[in-house]
């Protein structure tokens, strides 16, 4: 099974600020099938970024993924108000589907 | 607009059985694999399992907490996936979200094809099953 380890656990930033999330899997993710998820309180998980690189359809070009072998990166490139939330990076590639703990970005 | 609705939640005692159904509008249900995914209170996202579309069989997979426990089905001409929970234990109480996703294939090089899943894409709104006596 491969382990997702998100930091930090929780990010504290200003609208207008850049914000790095990091996944780190425990092996490397096949296909690169690594995504990440958006949640706000009370709703279900939105996707944001797929295949590691790949922005879901909707989603502002202010998300970005990378990805540096089993590292995997989820950048916003200046915060909205609406971007503090949760952010959950899951592994598709192998079985069992895996996901991160989480990463919490709030209003500093 | 493409939707899932989940139904069928609720409160039930440890050992009884629940099923939640997944309804779909707005895009063709048979093209995509189906998959429910859970999130204790305050908690993190869990994946439960998935079933393929009938290009693959309609083959399952499931995360070992619920495998011989869960069984996921569809019925394309309703477009609804089910999820039938039995011998529920209290670790079991969640929000259970269904979700779509696209299927693909990769080829292996030596002639095969290997049928993956990518992104769940769209999630439905959730329905709480909560297990307790």
């Amino acid at each position: 099974e491969i382990v997702l380890t998100q930091s930090p656990g929780t990010l504290s930033l200003s609208p207008g600020e850049r914000a790095t999330l990091s996944c780190r899997a425990s092996q490397s993710v096949g296909f690169g099938y690594l995504a990440w998820y958006q949640q706000k309180p009370g709703q279900a998980p939105r996707l944001l970024i797929y295949g590691t690189y790949s922005r879901a359809t909707g989603v502002p070009d202010r998300f970005s993924g990378s990805e540096s072998g089993t590292d995997f990166t989820l950048t916003i490139s200046r915060l909205e108000p609406e971007d503090f939330a949760v952010y959950y990076c899951q592994q598709y590639g192998s079985l069992p589907f895996t996901f991160g703990p989480g990463t919490k970005v709030d209003i500093k | 607009e493409v939707q899932l609705v989940e139904s069928g939640g609720g409160l039930v005692k440890p050992g009884r059985s629940l099923r939640l159904s997944c309804t779909a509008s707005g895009f063709n249900f048979g093209d995509y694999a189906m998959g429910w995914f859970r999130q204790a209170p305050g908690k993190g996202l869990e994946w439960v399992n998935f079933i393929r579309s009938k290009t693959y069989r309609e083959t399952t997979e499931y995360a070992a907490s619920v495998k011989g426990r869960f069984t996921i089905s569809r019925d394309d001409s309703k477009s609804i996936a089910y999820l039938q929970l039995t011998s529920l234990k209290t670790e079991d109480t969640a929000m259970y979200y269904c979700s779509r996703a696209p299927e693909t294939n990769y080829y292996d090089g030596s002639g095969y094809y290997l049928p993956l899943l990518d992104a769940f894409d769209i999630w439905g709104q959730g329905t709480m099953v909560t297990v307790s006596s």
